[in-house]
C-alpha cells in the first residue's frame, strides 16, 4: 500500500521560502505513470490545487502561484518537494501532498497533511 | 480557469437518508470529475472518480452520475460516518480546481 508523509518546518517567517518534503514509501515514485502533486487547505476553507510533478518530467503550477512554485523529485529518496518562495500570512495553510493518476486524474493517495503557519 | 461550483454549501440530514449533492462546471470537462469526502483533521478520501466510477473499497451507497457540465453525488441511505464535507473536483485542465464542498451534518 503506498504511503505518502509530508514533513518541514510548522513556521516560516514572511517574505523566506516554505519548503515542504513528501516520503513516498511502498512504491517507487519513478513506477508508472503518475503524477505527484501538492495541495493546501487554510484553515476551515476549501482546498487548493498549487502544483504536480510529472513522474517522466515535466511540472504544471497553479498560475496563481506559478511564479513562486517549485516542485521537484528526487528519485534516489523516493521523495518529492515543494518550495515556496516569498510566503505572506495567506500562504498559512495545511499542507498536503498527493498522488494524481488513473483515468480522469484523480488523487488516489495523500499524505497526512503539514500545517505550515506564515508569521514573524 | 474552469469554475467549479457546488450546490448546497451545507444540508442537514438523518441516517437512513439520501442524500443529493450537486457540482457544476464553467465549462464542459467531459466526465473528468471527481468526488472526495473529507472529515475534520484528515485528507481527503476519494469516493468517485471520472464521474461515476466508484473506486475499490468505497462503499455502494455513493455515486456519481453526471457529464459536461452538470454532476450528481448521491449518497442512497446516510450512515453515521457519512457525516463530512464533501469536494468535487474537475480534472479537464490545469489549473486543477475544486468546489468550495458541501458539509453533511446532523439533523
Amino acid at each position: 500500500q503506498l504511503q505518502l508523509q509530508e514533513s518541514g518546518p510548522g513556521l516560516v517567517k514572511p517574505s523566506q521560502t516554505l519548503s515542504l518534503t513528501c516520503t513516498v514509501s511502498g512504491g517507487s515514485i519513478l513506477s508508472g505513470s503518475f503524477y505527484w502533486s501538492w495541495i493546501r487547505q487554510p484553515a476551515g476553507k476549501g482546498l487548493e490545487w498549487i502544483g504536480r510533478f510529472y513522474n517522466s518530467g515535466g511540472a504544471h503550477y497553479n498560475p496563481s502561484l506559478n511564479s513562486r512554485v517549485t516542485i521537484s523529485l528526487d528519485t534516489s529518496r523516493n521523495q518529492f518537494s515543494l518550495r515556496l518562495s516569498s510566503v505572506t500570512a495567506a500562504d498559512t495553510a495545511v499542507y498536503f501532498c498527493a498522488r494524481e493518476g488513473g483515468y480522469s486524474n484523480y488523487f488516489e493517495y495523500w499524505g497526512q497533511g503539514n500545517l505550515v503557519t506564515v508569521s514573524s | 480557469d474552469i469554475q467549479v461550483t457546488q450546490s448546497p454549501s451545507s444540508l442537514s440530514a438523518s441516517v437512513g437518508d439520501r442524500v443529493t449533492i450537486t457540482c457544476r462546471a464553467s465549462q464542459d470537462i467531459s466526465q473528468y470529475l471527481n468526488w472526495y469526502q473529507q472529515k475534520p483533521g484528515k485528507a481527503p478520501k476519494v469516493l468517485i472518480y471520472g464521474a461515476s466510477n466508484l473506486p475499490s473499497g468505497v462503499p455502494s451507497r455513493f455515486s456519481g452520475s453526471g457529464s459536461g457540465t452538470d454532476f450528481t453525488l448521491t449518497i442512497s441511505s446516510l450512515q453515521p460516518e457519512d457525516f463530512a464535507t464533501y469536494y468535487c473536483q474537475q480534472s479537464s485542465s490545469i489549473p486543477v480546481t475544486f468546489g468550495p464542498g458541501t458539509t453533511v451534518d446532523i439533523k
